[in-house]
């Protein structure tokens, strides 16, 4: 199946500072990815869809100052958290789904494998 | 607005036994059922999708069913192994965005 890859897988950081996380899709190219935020035990969150070459889409209650998303490539999405806090500590999953030109042309959803942000 | 839910929230078995996750979903107007497993601590993989004009998909040991008219879906998962330990979400999309299940956290006992 495709892939996406996401990193980094962990990362550790002081308040106040900004961390950016990276996903691409590896052997698909991806008009459109999804950043997700996973508190603990619980179902995925939708934060904004990232689209290639224009604004990202935020979900209702998701800062985009806060979360900024930039959509580079067909292949290459990044979250930025900015000023980051211990309350923005949690578990960052992107996806993307493959339009591919392969038939049947499913719409499938892949994920990469997250990213763990504890901010002290 | 769609909302997917799974029952039940938790569920431990003996190894070996066959079980049932149930998914339901509020609009039939879906696009895609898929199935994803995730282990602590990782993202998601990808089991089985279901495109709406399908009413069932096979993978090993995996069986998802689709029923849109009652909105609903199976994942029906034969002898299970304690690999099988994880939780399992399942997801509805249209043709723009999925949304996801509360996830069932399975355990199978060795």
């Amino acid at each position: 199946g495709a892939v996406v890859s996401q990193h980094p897988s962990w990362v550790i950081c002081k308040s106040g500072t900004s961390v950016k996380i990276e996903c691409r899709s590896l052997d698909f190219q991806a008009t459109t990815m999804f950043w997700y935020r996973q508190f603990p035990k619980q179902s995925l969150m939708l934060m904004a869809t990232s689209n290639e070459g224009s604004k990202a889409t935020y979900e209702q209650g998701v800062e985009k100052d806060k979360f900024l998303i930039n959509h580079a490539s067909l292949t290459l999405s990044t979250l930025t958290v900015t000023s980051a806090h211990p309350e923005d500590s949690s578990f960052y999953i992107c996806s993307a789904r493959d339009w591919g030109l392969a038939q049947p042309n499913t719409g499938e959803l892949f994920f990469g494998e997250g990213s763990r942000l504890t901010v002290l | 607005k769609q909302e997917v839910t799974q029952i039940p929230a938790a569920l431990s078995v003996p190894e070996g036994e066959n079980l049932v996750l149930n998914c339901s979903f509020t609009d039939s107007a879906i696009y895609n059922l898929q199935w994803f497993r995730q282990d602590p601590g990782k993202g998601l993989t990808s089991l089985l999708l279901i495109q709406s004009s399908q009413r069932e998909q096979t993978s090993g040991r995996l069986n998802a069913s689709l029923d849109k008219s009652s909105g609903r879906s199976t994942l029906y998962i034969a002898a299970s192994q304690p690999g099988d330990s994880a939780t399992y979400l399942c997801a509805a999309s249209g043709t723009y965005k999925y949304i996801f299940g509360t996830g069932t956290r399975l355990k199978v006992l060795a």
